[in-house]
């Protein structure tokens, strides 16, 4: 079974602060990896994926993401936060092939931005 | 249209009532998704349906009950539910179920068993 684990718990910036959000996955196969982020009262939404290729992914509102393999790492990057992503942050992974579909998420950081 | 609805939005139930889930897409995706989510937590994977039949079950209670009537329609029948069971229940689709579509997202249904 896969596990993913995610460092920070509760991380508290300052507008225009860089951004770091750390994110380990263990499994033995081929794995997908994607950043959901869920505003207050807003639903799971998706902020970047790893499929394949680049290690290095954009996603929408200047996220950014790099994939690891040798770490089996795909931390989160914004180079400037804003008041407005103020947010809970999950990792996820899915594997393919065997065990496809069974999505497993990591604990979730709370990102809370000071204007 | 990406998107998901569910309805109702909340639900307050005794633990003697039935209740239903329902949760709608009209992407034409393949695999749809339940997940249930507690305060503070991630989602957690209960159910996946792939072309509409019932392919993980991820060794949830039998007084919860899926069902998936079409390809767009998942419901989640509730039945004798205890107080832990509280939570924002979350659908989900994509695509399909290979693992390599992103899942969208409904707004959730959160449930309170009193």
């Amino acid at each position: 079974a896969q596990s993913v684990s995610q460092h920070n718990h509760h991380v508290i910036l300052s507008e225009a602060a860089s951004l770091e959000l750390g994110c380990n996955y263990s499994y033995g196969g081929t794995v997908n990896l994607f950043w959901y982020v869920q505003y207050p009262g807003q639903h799971l939404q998706l902020l970047l994926k790893y499929f394949s290729g680049d290690p290095l992914v954009k996603g929408i509102k200047g996220f950014e993401a790099e994939f690891i393999k040798s770490k089996f790492s795909f931390n989160l990057r914004k180079p400037s936060v804003q008041w407005s992503d103020t947010a809970e942050y999950f990792c996820a992974v899915n594997p393919i092939n065997t065990n496809a579909g069974k999505s497993t998420f990591g604990d979730g950081t709370t990102l809370t931005v000071k204007p | 249209d990406t998107e998901v609805t569910q309805t109702p939005k909340h639900l307050v139930m005794g633990m003697t009532n039935k209740k239903s889930l329902k949760c709608e897409q009209h992407m034409g995706h393949r695999a749809m998704y339940w997940y249930k989510q507690k305060a503070k937590k991630p989602p957690e994977l209960m159910f996946v349906y792939s072309y509409e039949k019932l392919s993980i079950n991820e060794s949830v209670p039998s007084r919860f009950s899926p069902e998936c009537p079409n390809s767009s329609l998942l419901n989640l029948h509730l039945h004798a539910l205890q107080p832990e069971d509280s939570a924002l229940y979350l659908c989900a689709s994509s695509q399909d179920p290979s693992g390599q579509e992103t899942q969208y997202f409904g707004p959730g249904t959160r449930l309170l068993v009193l």
